[in-house]
């Protein structure tokens, strides 16, 4: 069955080290996305992908970085963790809108970030 | 700017039925997402409204106003395991807008 995963599921990191958070989907999307998820917010948009070698910036990409260099990976990096990245973090990927359907998002199981 | 506005909390009783509403107000629409999520799980898809009218799928159902810029996803019999948050977004501009979530607490 297709999937995305997401990984490390919890990672613990002090404030200033570098972060990457791996995402890998087999459902075959060209989209991609990383959201953070904190409490009275709805998901936020970091970084996003509609393609290989394709990448944007989200309404809280400040201090984020994404690459993709094939499809089925967006790895999402941490330049200088601060605490206020505390956060609980979902990557998920979608099929085309244009190709029909909803093209609704599939979400990993999210990788929750504590920087001390 | 974007907006959309959902109940933070809701609470009601196994075997009886909740109206969760979202109201929205986008520069755009492509479309309306329903979402569950189960604490410390991942969003799951529940329904997709593009045109006015009610969507039903089993015990949830989801309505849409465009008019209005107004949703509302229909639970009916509850069970216990529907207990989660319900997330409403707003598709425009091949983007989504999402609401905070609303909490539903389900009592025996």
């Amino acid at each position: 069955d297709a999937e995305i995963t997401q990984s490390p599921r919890h990672k613990i990191t002090e404030t200033g080290r570098q972060v990457t958070l791996a995402c890998h989907q087999t459902w075959n999307h060209n989209n991609m996305f990383w959201y953070r998820q904190d409490l009275g917010h709805g998901l936020r948009l970091i970084h996003y992908s509609y393609g290989v070698h394709d990448t944007n910036k989200g309404e809280v990409s400040d201090g984020y970085s994404v690459s993709r260099s094939n499809t089925e990976d967006l790895p999402l990096t941490l330049e200088s963790a601060a605490s206020s990245q505390t956060s609980v973090y979902f990557c998920a990927s979608s099929p085309l809108f244009r190709q029909g359907g909803a093209g609704e998002l599939f979400f990993g199981e999210g990788s929750r970030l504590t920087v001390l | 700017g974007q907006n959309i506005d959902q109940p933070t909390e809701m609470t009601a009783t196994e075997g009886a039925i909740v109206q969760i509403n979202c109201t929205y107000q986008t520069s755009g629409f492509n479309g309306l997402f329903w979402y569950q999520q189960h604490a410390g799980e991942a969003p799951t898809f529940l329904s997709y409204n593009v045109l006015d009218g009610l969507e039903e799928k089993g015990r949830f159902s989801s309505f849409l106003s465009r008019s209005k810029g107004y949703s509302y996803l229909l639970l009916k019999e509850l069970q216990m395991k529907d207990s989660a948050s319900y997330l409403c977004a707003v598709r425009f501009n091949y983007q989504l807008i999402w609401g905070a979530g609303t909490k539903l607490i389900i009592k025996p």
